[in-house]
Formats: C-alpha cells, structure tokens, sequence
C-alpha cells in the first residue's frame, strides 16, 4: 500500500514565475491538505480539498490555488513566485471524518531564486 | 531530559535515558492532538494521538499526556535512541474540522 507521494521531490523556480506540484494520498482516503513549511519552522495549513472543492483555506494568498481529480490526487499551483515562497511543501492526506489523524508525504522542496 | 517546547526548542539526551518534550497548545475547545517526528528532508510521520476526553495514552515506548487544565501536551520517549533523534511537533484541531494547527516543535539529539 503506498503512502502519500508528492512529486517532484525539488524544485528550482525564479522570481515571478508559476510552480505546480502533485500530490496523490494514500489509498482509501478522500481528503487532501496542503502545508508550507519554512526552514526551523511547524508546517502552515494552506487549504483543503474534499469532492474536488476547497474546503478550508489558511492565511495564504490567492496566488496559491489547488486542484481535486476525481481519482482524489491533487495539485498545488503558486503564481507569481517570491522568494519567500521557498519552503517544503507538504501533502497531506486523510478521510473525511471529524479528527482523522494526517499520513503526509516527504514533500517538494522549492526553491525560488 | 526535559524541554518546554516554546522557550527550549533542542534538547540533548544520553542514549538509553529517558526523553521528555512539552507542548503548550493554544485553544482550549482543541479536542483531538498528535505527536508527529520528522526527520531531516522527509515529511512529518505519526507517532500517537490523544482525544480530550483521555489525559494519558501509551505506544510503544511513547506515552502521551493531556493537562487541559493548564493546555499541555508532553511526549515521553522511554530508553531513547539514535534513530529517535528529529524533530517533533504537537498538532491541534482547533474544532474547525480536520485542520491541524502545528507548534514550532523541538529538535531532540540523542548522544551515543
């Protein structure tokens, strides 16, 4: 049974330009977090996808949007990168139940130059 | 060894010992909390979980407890290890439905 996998595992980007990264959750669970994580630092909840729609959002803004497929994989997109968007980014998944431990991934690590 | 999370963010411990790191959560209407490890350039892996109407759970070699009273959460690592050395957050759902808020989290260093 795999776990969550994330892809690319790096990723080098310049300043203004758009990133996408993918996440496929472990089998059986329908619910999809993204988090950022900067160096030293816990991971930040971005948003959530359950049913292909954004269910919960953090304090990030809309330059960051996501995707739901209907195999419940997903993708983060970041537009207009800035340098402080370099973080490891991390997906998470889960089921859809009221307090439902998170399995995540090993992340893609971005560098914005 | 012992730490509190916010103010000692690493805490060395002798191999074979005992290790202890502490969490301050932030909303009391928190219900549910986990202890996730993540070692260097990998995601954050679970460890043990604790709902709040328990103070106190067990794994192997772990033990969690629950202070709601005064909003603690502490992470017992029995006999420590090399391997258990990494980085551990505590994670809250703040009642708002699988939304996890994560601490800064403490970086241990287990000494051979």
């Amino acid at each position: 049974d795999a776990g969550v996998t994330q892809s690319p595992t790096h990723l080098i980007k310049t300043r203004g330009q758009q990133v996408t990264l993918r996440c496929s959750p472990k089998s059986g669970h329908d619910t999809v977090s993204w988090y950022q994580q900067a160096l030293g630092q816990g991971p930040q909840f971005i948003f959530q996808y359950y049913e292909e729609e954004e269910r919960q959002r953090g304090n990030f803004p809309d330059r960051f949007s996501g995707h739901q497929f209907p195999n419940y994989s997903s993708e983060l997109n970041v537009n207009a990168l800035l340098l402080g968007d370099s973080a490891l980014y991390l997906c998470a998944s889960s089921r859809l139940r009221a307090n439902e431990k998170l399995f995540f991934g090993s992340g893609t690590q971005l560098s914005v130059l | 060894g012992e730490s509190v999370g916010l103010h000692l963010p690493t805490l060395s411990v002798q191999e074979g010992d005992n290790s202890i790191i502490n969490c301050a959560y932030s909303n009391s209407a928190s219900d549910y909390f986990i202890w996730y490890k993540q070692e260097s350039g990998k995601g954050p892996q679970f460890i043990i979980d604790i709902r709040s109407n328990m103070d106190k759970r067990q794994g192997q070699r772990v033990t969690v407890l629950l202070n709601k009273t005064v909003k603690h959460l502490s992470l017992q690592i029995a006999a420590t290890q090399p391997g258990d050395s990494a980085v551990y957050f505590c994670a809250e759902i703040k009642n708002t439905g699988n939304q996890f808020y994560f601490g800064t989290g403490t970086s241990l260093t287990v000494i051979p």
